[in-house]
């Protein structure tokens, strides 16, 4: 079936050091993919998303890239903040008609003061 | 603030025992989703409805149902617990834009125990 895979499934860096979370896919039809995340006892949040018509989208710190071909996308904290500090999901739409959201198994992103 | 809220936040049954967990939305969406958080495992989807009328099996189904009693509430029904449904339950919302999906909204979670 469909699925999304999340890799690594913890992080740390060190405050002010870049982090990258990577996903891929494997339906070819999906076209949206968001980025959550939850921090501790709390709800999942979106921070970003991108759609399948674009290759990059940034946002201060946070920016995400989509490779369609090769079915993968990333997810990029520059100048990391203690406050980055969460477990991270990335997710896809499954189908043409986009009915479902598949999320990916979670990295928590520790950041070292 | 519209928002989606969920009964219980809290949750300790026994196996075999029936159980119901209740999703309710002010924001006027649309399409409601239940998900189960375990850890290692992220977000699994368990049923997710696009109206009232329309119901759609998850990746996890087996052993739960649902109920869409209206536009803005969503129930979630274990009919015989067991223990490997512990786990955090996340119901969200979803208006799909003209790109047809957009963000979801989550509620803040039902821990359920099983024992």
């Amino acid at each position: 079936g469909e699925n999304v895979e999340q890799h690594p499934s913890t992080l740390s860096v060190q405050e002010g050091d870049s982090a990258v979370i990577k996903c891929t896919y494997s339906d070819s039809a999906s076209n949206y993919f968001p980025w959550y995340k939850q921090e501790l006892g709390k709800r999942p949040q979106l921070i970003i998303d991108i759609r399948s018509n674009v290759g990059e989208k940034k946002d201060q710190r946070i920016a995400v890239t989509l490779n369609k071909t090769a079915k993968h996308f990333s997810l990029h904290i520059t100048e990391t903040q203690p406050e980055d500090s969460a477990v991270y999901f990335c997710a896809a739409s499954i189908g043409s008609s986009a009915s479902k959201i598949i999320f990916g198994s979670g990295t928590r992103l520790s950041i070292r003061p | 603030d519209a928002d989606v809220t969920q009964t219980p936040r809290n949750r300790i049954t026994k196996t075999g025992k029936r159980i119901m967990l209740e999703c309710s939305q002010t924001k006027g969406h649309d399409r409601m989703y239940w998900y189960r958080q375990d850890p290692g495992l992220g977000l699994r989807l368990i049923y997710y409805s696009f109206d009232v009328k329309d119901i759609n099996k998850g990746e996890i189904s087996d052993g739960y149902s649902v109920s869409r009693q209206a536009q803005a509430k969503f129930s979630l029904s274990l009919e015989s617990a067991i223990p490997n449904q512990t786990a955090l339950y996340f119901c969200a919302t979803m208006k799909p834009g003209l790109a047809g999906v957009d963000e979801q909204f989550f509620g803040p979670g039902t821990r359920l125990t099983v024992l």
